[in-house]
């Protein structure tokens, strides 16, 4: 696999649920993120972990909890979410925090809460 | 309030013709602009970027011109092709503060390119 890749592609959940999203990168890069897409509103930073430190929480509400645990892996765990956070969960990496890199995007995970 | 705004949510286009997505700022610390496409069902590409001690740069069929007085980036495509069909995210980035490099996404542009 090349890239960054993101599973489960969609994920449908109770509120009462525990359930973890996945994100991997094959690009050898150092800093990893979480968005969120929600439905006519722009992408939206979650979280951002620079060699493997969590560097960024973007006043995003605690049911969200990022794990981090090499510069190849991110997850995001999921637990007592609302409806409202249903959305497309995007993963991306890029090579470190230099503001000029691009940012790579994997697929997203389309998440519904019901 | 957003700091990023595409103001059309979608565009048509004819194949062949010019295809322009506007992009408007309101931080004046934006210093780095990009565009992204994105397909359904794929996480955005990275498509072409902009300095803001630019004011274009062109990549093949894809150019962008930055505005810094107006505060206005456009991406123009030419020729459009059917393959450009896509949505297309305006981002900007602020290299001083405490979000250093964190980027700030409009909403996007549906462009439609018809055969």
């Amino acid at each position: 696999e090349t890239g960054v890749t993101q599973t489960p592609r969609h994920l449908v959940m109770g509120m009462t649920n525990k359930k973890s999203l996945k994100c991997e990168q094959h690009l050898g890069h150092n800093a990893m993120y979480w968005y969120k897409q929600s439905a006519k509103k722009p992408l939206e930073l979650m979280f951002v972990y620079n060699f493997k430190e969590q560097t960024e929480n973007n006043s995003v509400p605690s049911r969200f909890s990022p794990e981090c645990p090499n510069s190849s892996h991110l997850f995001l765990h999921l637990h007592t979410l609302q409806p409202e956070d249903s959305a497309l969960y995007l993963c991306a990496s890029s090579p470190g925090r230099d503001y000029q890199e691009t940012q790579y995007f994997g697929p997203g995970t389309r998440l519904l809460v019901l | 309030d957003q700091q990023v705004k595409q103001n059309s949510p979608s565009l048509s286009v004819q194949e062949g013709r010019i295809s322009i997505l506007n992009c408007d700022y309101t931080n004046s610390m934006f210093d780095y602009f990009l565009w992204y496409k994105k397909y359904p069902a794929e996480g955005p590409t990275f498509l072409i970027s902009i300095s803001s001690i630019k004011d274009k740069n062109e990549d093949g069929r894809f150019t962008v011109f930055l505005n810094k007085s107006a505060k206005h980036l456009s991406l123009h495509i030419v020729p459009s092709q059917p393959g450009d069909s896509a949505v297309y995210f305006c981002a900007a980035r602020n290299h001083y503060g405490g979000s250093q490099g964190n980027l700030i996404f409009g909403k996007g542009t549906k462009l439609s390119v018809k055969p």
